[in-house]
């Protein structure tokens, strides 16, 4: 199974700054088949990019995904106080699918 | 907007079978994967599997105990884990799909599981 591994674990940044978390995977993701996914407490996650770089419906041009085969990226520009949560990232190359052990957010 | 509606929380006991729904409230989910996802307490996300036109797709983690099933009639899908022990303490999810093996864009509010003798 492709492994997902995701750093940093913590990051904790102050409103405005921008935060870049990473995926990297085990194998080769083809076609970009990965997702990012944003969970607060309590709350089921939600989708956030798909297919590496395209924006779920309803999602601010502040989220942005890039990447490709083996590395992706998701960065969060102006970073607000609800943008607190924990980032996950999923891939769908392959079953089975596999997630990221996720990135919490803080926002100070 | 299709919502995911889940049934409650239950509490079992070791070696027994847990069965829980999810049904699409405001639209169908003719056409589309229903996956099932767990998170154990203070735990990241772990995919248990997927059904799409009534065939079924899972994780080897789960193989031979899980069963996930939909009803188009009634929009509402089913998982059931069997065998549970404590380590299957869990909040389980299901969520939309385009196929079993994709991302997921809708999701349930999710059903807390608790195993204990």
């Amino acid at each position: 199974e492709i492994v997902l591994t995701q750093s940093p674990d913590i990051l904790s940044l102050s409103p405005g700054e921008r935060a870049t978390l990473s995926c990297r995977a085990s194998q080769s993701v083809t076609s970009g088949y990965l997702a990012w996914y944003q969970q607060k407490p309590g709350q089921a996650p939600r989708l956030l990019i798909y297919g590496a770089s395209n924006r779920a419906t309803g999602i601010p041009d502040r989220f942005r995904g890039s990447g490709s085969g083996p590395d992706f990226t998701l960065t969060i520009t102006r970073l607000e106080p609800e943008d607190s949560a924990v980032y996950y990232c999923q891939q769908y190359d392959r079953s089975p699918l596999t997630f990221g052990q996720g990135t919490r957010l803080e926002i100070k | 907007q299709v919502q995911l509606v889940q049934s409650g929380a239950e509490v079992k006991k070791p070696g027994s079978s847990v069965k829980v729904s999810c049904k699409a409230s405001g639209g169908t989910f003719s056409g589309y994967a229903i996956s099932w996802v767990r998170q154990a307490p203070g735990q990241g996300l772990e995919w248990m599997g997927g059904n799409i036109f009534g065939s079924a797709n899972y994780a080897q983690k789960f193989q031979g105990r899980v069963t996930i099933t939909a009803d188009e009639s009634t929009n509402t899908g089913y998982m059931e884990l069997g065998g549970l022990r404590s380590e299957d303490t869990a909040i389980y999810y299901c969520a939309r799909a385009a196929y079993d093996i994709d991302y997921m864009d809708v999701w349930g509010k999710g059903t807390t599981v608790i195993v204990s003798s």
